[in-house]
């Protein structure tokens, strides 16, 4: 199957600085990734649709300008979490539309999880 | 909008058992998809079983199974011959607008020896 990759795996900051994950498709080309949110034992919120070429969507409640989505190439999607506060902690995982396949499978990357000092 | 589903919380299960994970799902589009995923302690979203509303055949992948139900817009997972390693979260997931997944909220399975 498709893969797709995440960087960092963990990472912990101080409050008040931005940190960037990084989404690639390995070995595809997505015109569409998923940003995805998942505090303990709970489900995945979707955060935000990224389209290559265009800016990204937000679902309703997610702060743009604290979340900032680039995706810059058929194959990279970035996150960047600005001015991160200890309540952004949470485990953050993308996943990449493979298009054509018989139901448009989205592929996940394996998280990244963000600790906020 | 759609709205999935997952009324247990937990289910305990011995090994070489089969278990049954329910999920529901509301929706109101005729075309959609269901899909369900594993997510182990690492965190890895595992797809597993996908099944369309068209379809007339449960969907089968190995040892998983889709009891799909439309007219009671259920979607349960089977899985036979229960093994340690299926012990995880298990999502059910809708697939709607703009190729957006819908998550439930999740079953634990814990498999025991």
């Amino acid at each position: 199957g498709a893969v797709v990759s995440q960087h960092p795996s963990r990472v912990i900051c101080k409050s008040g600085t931005s940190v960037k994950i990084e989404c690639r498709s390995l070995d595809f080309q997505a015109t569409t990734m998923f940003w995805y949110r998942q505090f303990p034992k709970q489900s995945l919120m979707l955060m935000a649709t990224s389209n290559e070429g265009s800016k990204a969507t937000y679902e309703q409640g997610v702060e743009k300008d604290k979340f900032l989505i680039n995706h810059a190439s058929l194959t990279l999607s970035t996150l960047t979490v600005t001015s991160a506060h200890p309540e952004d902690s949470s485990f953050y995982i993308c996943s990449a539309l493979q298009e054509g396949r018989a139901y448009n499978e989205q592929f996940f990357g394996p998280g990244t999880r963000l600790t906020v000092l | 909008a759609q709205k999935i589903t997952q009324t247990q919380p937990g289910m305990f299960v011995q090994e070489k058992e089969a278990v049954t994970l329910d999920c529901t799902y509301d929706t109101s589009d005729q075309s959609y998809g269901l899909f369900w995923y594993k997510q182990p302690s690492s965190g890895e979203m595992i797809f597993l079983i996908y099944q369309g509303s068209y379809d007339e055949q449960n969907a089968t992948e190995g040892r998983y199974s889709l009891n799909f139900q439309k007219a009671r817009k259920s979607a349960n997972l089977v899985i036979s011959a229960s093994q340690l390693g299926d012990s995880a979260m298990y999502f059910c997931a809708m697939r709607g607008g703009f190729q957006k997944l819908v998550f439930g909220t999740g079953t634990r399975l814990l498999v025991s020896p």
